[in-house]
């Protein structure tokens, strides 16, 4: 199957820091999602970006299918940003399931 | 948007008994739900996919008269953990789709399960 990899594994920021969260797959997509999982395991879908670039107030992420990796960027940290963020991917075909990298645990000190 | 509403959110249930966990689709029909399980510190793990009006599809490893899935309509899947021991405490969470989603998948708010 489709492997994902996420890179920091850990990562730890001083509030109002900038950071990037790196996920490089193995195959091709059609589905790719950026998710934080809150201290209460809701995952919160923060982007579907298959492929470009969107932002979300603080939040951004960019694609780039053909060379199979996605980041995810985070700036003006805020403590409220801590917890575990997930890539996810699908492969083409109708209700593809999503298969997850190991995720990353970011926390932001005050 | 796409909700998937998920319960019961929390349940501790006795070693041997089952545990009914129910997801739903409130604002759109999922022909497919997902059903994944995570370990604590761990990533999630897909269980099996759920069919709307068909057997599930169960990833390897996975025992599927232990964990019976049940999708009846589309707006509703559940999943049932049979006989439950300590080793299947964990927490499990649903996604689903819409059919023509510019969104991705939606998760359901997830069950913790213990069993004692």
């Amino acid at each position: 199957g489709i492997q994902v990899e996420q890179s920091p594994p850990d990562l730890i920021l001083q509030e109002g820091a900038n950071s990037t969260l790196r996920c490089n797959f193995s195959d091709s997509v059609n589905n790719l999602q950026w998710f934080h999982q809150n201290p209460w395991g809701q995952l919160i879908n923060l982007f579907y970006i298959p492929s470009g670039t969107k932002q979300n107030g603080r939040l951004s992420a960019t694609t780039v299918a053909t060379e199979r990796y996605s980041l995810l960027y985070i700036s003006s940290s805020q403590t409220t940003d801590s917890g575990v963020y997930f890539c996810a991917v699908a492969m083409a075909g109708a209700n593809s399931k999503l298969t997850f990298g190991k995720g990353i645990t970011l926390s932001v000190r005050p | 948007g796409a909700v998937v509403s998920q319960h019961p959110s929390r349940v501790i249930c006795k070693s041997g008994t089952s545990v009914k966990i129910e997801c739903r689709s409130l604002d759109f029909q999922a022909t497919t739900m997902f059903w994944y399980r995570q370990f604590p510190k761990q990533s999630l793990m897909l269980m099996a996919t759920s069919n709307e009006g068909s057997k599930a599809t169960y990833e390897q490893g996975v025992e599927k008269d232990k964990f019976l899935i049940n999708h009846a309509s589309l707006t509703l899947s559940t999943l049932t953990v049979t006989s439950a021991h300590p080793e299947d405490s964990s927490f499990y969470i649903c996604s689903a789709t819409r059919q023509t989603s510019n969104y991705g998948y939606t998760f359901g708010s997830g069950t913790r399960l213990t069993v004692v």
